[in-house]
C-alpha cells in the first residue's frame, strides 16, 4: 500500500459524459501528479500540483482540468468524455517534507475509466 | 524524441536465476533521477528503486539494483534470485529537472515472466 488513495476504482460512462476522478495524497506529500495509461500512448504525464498551485502540464487535453485542495487532495476533471479517454488514470504524490528523498512518486491503484 | 528506451518487450528468467531489464535514457540535464516501478496485473504501480544522477553508488534495494552507467546512458534493473511474484510489467522512468515539475517520463515497458 502507497499510501495513495483514488476512488473510484472503477467507472463506467457514455460519450459525451462530465466524471471526476478523486485522489488523496500520502500523508505529508505537497506534490500531486496525474498520469493516464492507455494502450496505444503508455504512461505519459498529464499533470501537477504542489501545494495547491499547478506546477506543470503534460499532453493533457483542454476538456481535462484540475484542481488541488487546501487539504491536498486533488481531483481529474474528465468532459465531453470520447471512447479513446478510456484508459487508467493514477495519481501520484511526492514532496514529503519530513521525508529524506522527496523526489519519488508513490502511485495511487488508479482508476480505470471506460467510454462507452 | 523518446527519452527513455526499454528494448526488451518481454523476457522469460527461471525460478531463482538472476535477470536484467535493459534501460537507456537521453537527456541534456545534468541533474535527474531515474526510477523502476513493477506493475503486475492487477494494475497498480510498485516504486522499486531510484538513482540520483549525481550518486556514486549503484542503488540496491534488497534483491533489486540498478546498474547505472552514466556515460553510456543506461540505469539497467537487475532482480537477483527471481520469484513467482515477480511476473509482472517493469517501467523505466526519468524525472525530468524542476522546470518541467519533476514530471517522469516513462519507458514503454519490459513484460517479464519468471518460469517455474
Amino acid at each position: 500500500d502507497s499510501g495513495v488513495t483514488q476512488t473510484p476504482k472503477h467507472l463506467i460512462t457514455a460519450t459525451g459524459q462530465r466524471v471526476t476522478l478523486r485522489c488523496s495524497p500520502r500523508s505529508g506529500d505537497l506534490s500531486v501528479y496525474w498520469y493516464q495509461q492507455s494502450l496505444d500512448q503508455g504512461l505519459q504525464f498529464l499533470i501537477q500540483y504542489y501545494n495547491g498551485e499547478e506546477r506543470a502540464k503534460g499532453n493533457i487535453l483542454e476538456r481535462f482540468s484540475a484542481q488541488q485542495f487546501p487539504d491536498l487532495h486533488s481531483e481529474l476533471n474528465l468532459s465531453s468524455l470520447e471512447l479513446g479517454d478510456s484508459a487508467l488514470y493514477f495519481c501520484a504524490s511526492s514532496g514529503n517534507v519530513w521525508a529524506g528523498n522527496t523526489d519519488t512518486q508513490y502511485f495511487g491503484p488508479g482508476t480505470r475509466l471506460t467510454v462507452l | 524524441a523518446q527519452k527513455i528506451t526499454q528494448t526488451q518487450p518481454g523476457m522469460f528468467v527461471q525460478e531463482k536465476e538472476a535477470v536484467t531489464l535493459d534501460c537507456t535514457y537521453d537527456t541534456s540535464d545534468q541533474s535527474y533521477g531515474l526510477f523502476w516501478y513493477k506493475q503486475p496485473s492487477s494494475g497498480e504501480m510498485i516504486f522499486l528503486i531510484y538513482q540520483g544522477s549525481y550518486d556514486e553508488q549503484n542503488a540496491t534495494e534488497g534483491r533489486y539494483s540498478l546498474n547505472f552507467q552514466k556515460a553510456r546512458k543506461s540505469a539497467n534493473l537487475v532482480i537477483s534470485a527471481s520469484q513467482l511474484g515477480d511476473s509482472a510489467m517493469y517501467f523505466c522512468a526519468m524525472r525530468e529537472g524542476v522546470e518541467y515539475g519533476n514530471k517522469l517520463v516513462f519507458g514503454a515497458g519490459t513484460i517479464l515472466r519468471v518460469k517455474s
